[in-house]
């Protein structure tokens, strides 16, 4: 089983629906965060959390919103998904002791029509 | 600003070696990754350089020189799994994460 376990792994939806993706980790790591990819760029930070009453803004947080229910579960919510949304959504986690390398979950495509 | 450069795709040859270079500009520095990332899936660790030189890890290797903002990872003996995006990724004075956007490596038979 992954470490990082994201759900849906494939979302297709229409423009106003409110969308959650969820995270879910093994690992036991404090720091968790919410990127999305799109062709072309780099991953960009949605938001950041470094536990459970710690959440942060990142780069492209505007249309977004996060909730860091225990240390192992972090979603990311949508709440009126519109078409340039469409991106690849990925959830890592990272140990505050360590160098700060990131443990990717599978990924979220997500489509808004 | 903060800026990550490393080449959009780049081609190789089966059994060759291909060097991948970023340069960057970021507000401090706190230490460089690489990733690779094959298609549609997730980004995994490849390397990560806090102090200037190489560090080598079977058949990839990383350089970094911070006095001139740059990195190579190195690849040898290609094989055609190693086709993938490369994303370098430096984490600047506040510990943030600033990613280039990948560069896609191609190889051939």
């Amino acid at each position: 089983d992954a470490d990082v376990t994201q759900t849906p792994r494939n979302r297709i939806t229409k423009t106003g629906k409110r969308i959650m993706l969820e995270c879910s980790q093994t690992k036991g790591h404090d720091r968790m965060y919410w990127y999305r990819q799109d062709p072309g760029l780099g991953l960009r930070l949605i938001y950041y959390s470094f536990d459970v009453k710690d959440i942060n803004k990142g780069e492209i947080s505007d249309g977004y919103s996060v909730s860091r229910q225990a240390q192992a579960k972090f979603s990311l919510s949508l709440e009126s998904a519109i078409p340039n949304q469409t991106a690849l959504y990925f959830c890592a986690t990272s140990d505050q002791q360590d160098t700060g390398e990131l443990f990717f979950g599978e990924g979220s495509r997500l489509t808004v029509l | 600003g903060q800026n990550i450069d490393q080449p959009t795709e780049m081609t190789a040859t089966e059994g060759a070696i291909v060097q991948i270079n970023c340069t960057y500009q970021t507000s401090g520095f706190n230490g460089l990754f690489w990733y690779q990332q094959h298609a549609g899936e997730a980004p995994t660790f490849l390397s990560y350089n806090v102090l200037d030189g190489l560090e080598e890890k079977g058949r990839f290797s990383s350089f970094l020189s911070r006095s001139k903002g740059y990195s190579y990872l190195l690849l040898k003996e290609l094989q055609m799994k190693d086709s993938a995006s490369y994303l370098c990724a430096v984490t600047d004075s506040n510990y943030q994460l600033i990613w280039g956007a990948g560069t896609k490596l191609i190889i051939k038979p």
